[in-house]
């Protein structure tokens, strides 16, 4: 069965920082890894996908990486703002289309 | 483009109703959904598999009988939460499966079901 865990499950940064998220997958047989954004009581918003033969994604400030044979993936956000605060979930597909979802990491930036 | 949608954004019911949620592909047509259910700071959480013209696949622990899924076309699916409980009470969120090539899920806004 595959689990995802992220690390940490909360942090909080004054604004300007970088931010660091991180996620791991036991199962490396995966097709694709996918960061997401939810806020408060909201859906999902998709950041980044990163197909398994990739190493790297990027989207403006947000970077995405992935080492499948380790099982890790770290999302950066360059110069943090407010407005970034959210709840980050990583998700890898697998399987029979399966997305196992980590439990999140809930992000207050600080003005 | 790849926009789901979900009806009702929420709905509040009383113990032992029934509710109905739809899940819809507005531009592309979905093979595969996916009903999720998300507990407060909680994960999301896979329910069951839809397929479009066949039975949907639930995960273990998921009662079939009380969450009745229905893929009857490529752009939507159903989910009945049958004589509904206060426990049953969550955010329900559908996915759908594109046929791109990029296996990507497309996730609708959710359903907020609160069973008083």
């Amino acid at each position: 069965k595959q689990e995802v865990t992220q690390i940490p499950a909360a942090l909080s940064v004054p604004e300007g920082e970088n931010l660091v998220l991180n996620c791991s997958f036991t199962d490396s047989a995966i097709y694709n890894l996918q960061w997401f954004r939810q806020d408060p009581g909201k859906g999902l918003t998709s950041l980044l996908l990163i197909q398994s033969s990739q190493r790297e994604q990027t989207s403006g400030r947000l970077n995405a990486s992935l080492d499948k044979s380790s099982g890790r993936s770290t999302l950066y956000i360059a110069a943090s703002q407010p407005g970034d605060s959210a709840t980050y979930l990583c998700a890898v597909l697998y399987g029979n289309n399966r997305l196992a979802f980590g439990k999140g990491n809930q992000v207050v930036v600080i003005p | 483009g790849a926009v789901v949608s979900q009806h009702p954004s929420w709905v509040i019911c009383k113990s032992g109703t029934s509710v109905k949620i739809e899940c819809r592909s507005l531009d592309f047509q979905a093979t595969t959904m996916f009903w999720y259910r998300q507990f407060p700071k909680q994960s999301l959480m896979l329910m069951a598999t839809s397929n479009e013209g066949s039975k949907a696949t639930y995960e273990q622990g998921v009662e079939k009988d009380k969450f009745l899924i229905n893929h009857a076309s490529l752009t939507l699916s159903t989910l009945t939460v049958t004589s509904a409980h206060p426990e049953d009470s969550s955010f329900y969120i559908c996915s759908a499966l594109t046929s791109s090539g990029r296996y990507e899920q497309y996730f609708g806004p959710g359903t907020r079901l609160t069973v008083t």
